[in-house]
């Protein structure tokens, strides 16, 4: 059982808009930054979104991020085939002293 | 290329130990704290460790502590992970991370290939 949870998966259809909810506590997304990544399928994962809401330069700015409160939201615009992939949130945790993610979220692209 | 690249894992019988090793290259190793984040065959992913720049300050997840040791030579840009006692459940690929941030440096902005240990009988 993850600390912080994601929805096992989502689907949506190209061209659309898909949103990837992360719910945490106090602890962790309550009082500290909210990183998101995405895992191609047999590679190893990437950094999306830091800080609840920057992105890394050079990547698309189809990838948004959220936070309010204990819970954080992924934002995709645009879909594309090629954002199929696991999307991982990620926080510091206060009381375990030490990182934790979310279970992630398969993103099916129909 | 800011890189890295793990080695050292491989098949082991419980009980026993296995070290792993990232070497470093592009970025000044020295200036970034490291970690090791770990993921069981269609798991997700699970921090297990992470060492300050300096190698003063090392942290560690409840279900590795008192069995595995974390240290780094910046002389060597190289991050390593001392598996002892391993058990069926540590079996997983092991990525070495590179993060940033405050105040707490979780944001992981360089992932190696990963390492495979499986720990079977």
């Amino acid at each position: 059982q993850s600390v912080l949870t994601q929805p096992p998966s989502v689907s949506e259809a190209p061209r659309q808009r898909v949103t990837i909810s992360c719910s945490g506590s106090t602890s962790n997304i309550g009082n500290n930054g909210v990183n998101w990544y995405q895992q191609l399928p047999g590679k190893a994962p990437k950094l999306l979104v830091y800080y609840d809401n920057l992105v890394p330069s050079g990547l698309s700015d189809r990838f948004s991020g959220s936070k309010s409160g204990t819970s954080a939201s992924l934002a995709i615009s645009g879909l594309q085939s090629e954002d199929e992939a696991d999307y991982y949130c990620a926080a510091w945790d206060d009381s375990l002293n030490g990182v934790v993610f979310g279970g992630g979220t398969k993103l099916t692209v129909l | 290329e800011v890189q890295l690249v793990e080695s050292g894992g491989g098949l082991v019988q419980p009980g026993g130990s296995l070290r792993l090793s990232c070497a470093a290259s592009g970025f000044t190793f020295r200036n970034y704290w490291m970690h090791w984040v770990r993921q069981a065959p269609g798991k997700g992913l699970v921090w297990v460790s992470r060492i300050s720049s300096d190698e003063t300050g090392t942290t560690y997840a409840d279900s590795v502590k008192g069995r595995f040791t974390i240290s780094r030579d910046n002389a060597k840009n190289t991050l390593y992970l001392q598996m002892n006692s391993l058990r069926a459940e540590d079996t997983a690929v092991y990525y070495c991370v590179r993060s940033y941030g405050a105040p707490e440096p979780d944001a992981f902005d360089i992932w190696g290939q990963g390492t495979m240990v499986t720990v079977s009988s």
